[in-house]
């Protein structure tokens, strides 16, 4: 089973920031959060990862709780192109496996 | 790098009739795996593999083979397609990161697959 919760819809108007919020109260200390996006059923494409500091790249923010407990994921300026489910994962950065465990993540709707 | 190719795009079978789906990557990454998504859901791993000649068991292996015979290729193959094997499958592949850990997985466009 996934180890996250996520609400299953969100809508944003374009240009606007999209938070999507991610609850992950099991994590354990050697677990990374990290964010998937599927557009419209094509192969799951990596956003961002993060253990306990927040993180930014070209394409996101991720902001972790101090407990770790809890994510957001911030599109800074959301396009109707960013429509999409997103998925939070958390993954055993030294697991054998690899394994990623998705749950049914989020919808986000970009409406213009 | 074409990074993650699958083919076929689409494929129909009947039930009964196998098939091999092809998963190729150019990065050079140890680690592939195979996935499954039915509609309205998250992925399942069906397979994966850690390097070449190492293959072991997703949480929903039956009625799936895979091998691994080199670095670049994981085929998965249906040994006698049923209906309930009809879904979206996903390939992905991981490199080793400096500290031999796995690292982020990328994915393929995927196969749909429909048996009658």
């Amino acid at each position: 089973d996934a180890k996250t919760t996520q609400p299953p819809s969100m809508d944003c108007a374009e240009g606007r920031a999209a938070n999507l919020p991610c609850n992950h109260s099991t994590i354990s200390g050697n677990e990374y959060v990290y964010w998937y996006r599927q557009i419209h059923s094509q192969g799951p494409q990596y956003i961002i990862h993060g253990l306990k500091n927040n993180e930014t790249n070209e394409m996101a923010s991720l902001i972790i709780t101090e407990d770790r407990k809890s994510s957001t994921l911030i599109l800074p300026h959301a396009t109707l192109r960013d429509t999409a489910v997103y998925y939070c994962i958390v993954r055993d950065y030294g697991g054998a496996t690899n394994k990623l465990i998705f749950g049914t993540g989020t919808l986000l709707a970009v409406q213009p | 790098n074409a990074g993650v190719t699958q083919t076929p795009k689409f494929q129909v079978l009947k039930t009964g009739q196998s098939m091999t789906l092809q998963c190729a990557q150019d990065m050079n990454h140890e680690y592939m795996s195979w996935y499954r998504q039915d509609p309205g859901m998250g992925l399942r791993l069906i397979h994966y593999s850690v390097g070449a000649g190492i293959t072991d068991q997703g949480e929903v292996p039956n009625g799936y083979n895979v091998s691994r015979s080199t670095t670049e290729d994981f085929p998965l193959r249906l040994l006698s397609a049923a209906p309930s094997q009809t879904s979206v499958y996903f390939c992905a592949s991981s490199y080793r990161d400096r500290g031999h850990r796995w690292g982020t997985q990328y994915f393929g466009p995927g196969t749909r697959l429909t048996v009658l």
